[in-house]
Parts: C-alpha cells; structure tokens; sequence
C-alpha cells in the first residue's frame, strides 16, 4: 500500500538547536517528493521538490534530502519564527495526480 | 499577484443544506484539486480535474460534488448525504500532468462547520 509517514509529530526545538524531520515513504514508483510548511490556519507553502535519491535542496535554515526510502528536512539554528507544521507529499509515478501526504510534523521552536 | 483564491474563509452548514465552496486560480494551471484536513491527518483528496469539463474521484468523494466549467474555476459542493463535513477543505492547482513539474500550490483553505 502507498503511504508516507513522518516523525516526530511533534518537536519542540530551542532557538539555535538545530534538528532533522523524517519522511519515510512506500510508493510504486516515485515521481516527486515535496515539502511544505503550513502555518495554523492557512494553506500549505510549498518549500521543496525533490525528484531522485542523492538529491538535495536548500533554502535559508532548511535542507532538504532524498534517499530511495525516506527524505529528511534539516533545520539548522533555528529561530521562532520557523514554527510551524511541516507537510511531506509524494507523487506516484504511475499516476500523475495522486499525492499521498503524511500527517505533518509541528514544529515549535522557543526563544 | 497570481495565486489560488479560495472563499469564504469560515463556512457554517445547517443540517440537510448544501453548501458550496468556492476556488479560483489566475496561474494558467490545467490540473485543480480539492483537499480535505482533519486534526492529526494528512491531506485526503476529494476530487481533481485535469481539463476543462473533465473531473475524477479522489479517495473521499461520496458526499461532494464538483464541476469545472471554467479552465480558473473549481468550485466544490459540500452535499447533505456528506454526514461529517466539519473540517478545513484546501484547493489546489498546478501546470498539468505533463512537463517535468508538477507542483502543487494551495489556497488558504476553507473552515465549514455544521451548525
């Protein structure tokens, strides 16, 4: 069964205290990995696309990384305003419009 | 400034009404998406449509309807046989199956709640 799961569902970070979201996947064949932020209330931003393993994107304090199984999203120094819920999507190859997204990990970084 | 117009932001259902959710795009995208989100879940899809006049079922679509006349319009019905539909509903578009990318962008989402 296609699925992706993350963890933790939740991290508690202090500022500067840098740390790494997991997104381990199971699909048939992938087509792209993507990451999203979304803040309480309002829709997910997209951050990242990933399309191989070996691939890595980086934006600001976050980098993103892709492996044949899993991707993980590091946070380095993070500051308070990085809280937020962190959304894992996969596309599956075989068909282009379906993504199956994780439940997302809530951030919250403290000053 | 091009992006995903989802309205209104709260939305409150009385029972055996029909109610519809609104999603306009001005990014030129062919392919639209309709998201369901409870506490604790991932994203379920209710409904996509890759063209115009064209729409397929998602995981969840008993209960909703939806139609695209429009290449910028999709809007979303939530229906009385929807017997829980209390949750935030996102739209979504991207450029189409075809090409190398095919990222999604979200609107910011709908609030329904059953009175």
């Amino acid at each position: 069964e296609d699925q992706v799961t993350q963890s933790p569902e939740a991290l508690r970070l202090q500022e500067g205290e840098s740390s790494s979201l997991n997104c381990s996947y199971t699909v048939s064949g992938l087509r792209g990995l993507f990451w999203y932020r979304q803040d309480p209330g309002k829709g997910p931003e997209f951050l990242f696309t990933l399309y191989s393993a070996g691939e890595e994107k980086e934006k600001e304090r976050l980098k993103a990384t892709l492996t044949k199984k899993e991707s993980f999203l590091h946070i380095t120094a993070p500051k308070p305003e990085d809280s937020a819920t962190y959304l894992c999507a996969v596309q599956a190859l075989y068909n282009f419009n379906k993504f199956y997204f994780g439940s997302g990990t809530k951030l919250n970084v403290k000053p | 400034d091009g992006g995903i117009t989802q309205s209104p932001k709260y939305l409150f259902r009385k029972e055996g009404q029909n109610v519809t959710l609104s999603c306009e795009q001005n990014l030129n995208h062919d392919a639209m998406y309709w998201y369901r989100q409870d506490p604790g879940q991932g994203l379920r899809l209710i409904y996509y449509s890759q063209i115009v006049n064209d729409f397929q079922k998602g995981d969840i679509a008993e209960g909703y309807s939806v139609s695209r006349e429009k290449k910028e319009s999709f809007p979303l019905t939530v229906t009385s046989a929807q017997k829980n539909p209390t949750a935030f509903y996102l739209c979504a578009s991207s450029g189409g199956p075809l090409g190398g990318k095919n990222i999604q962008y979200f609107g910011a989402g709908t609030r329904l709640s059953v009175l």
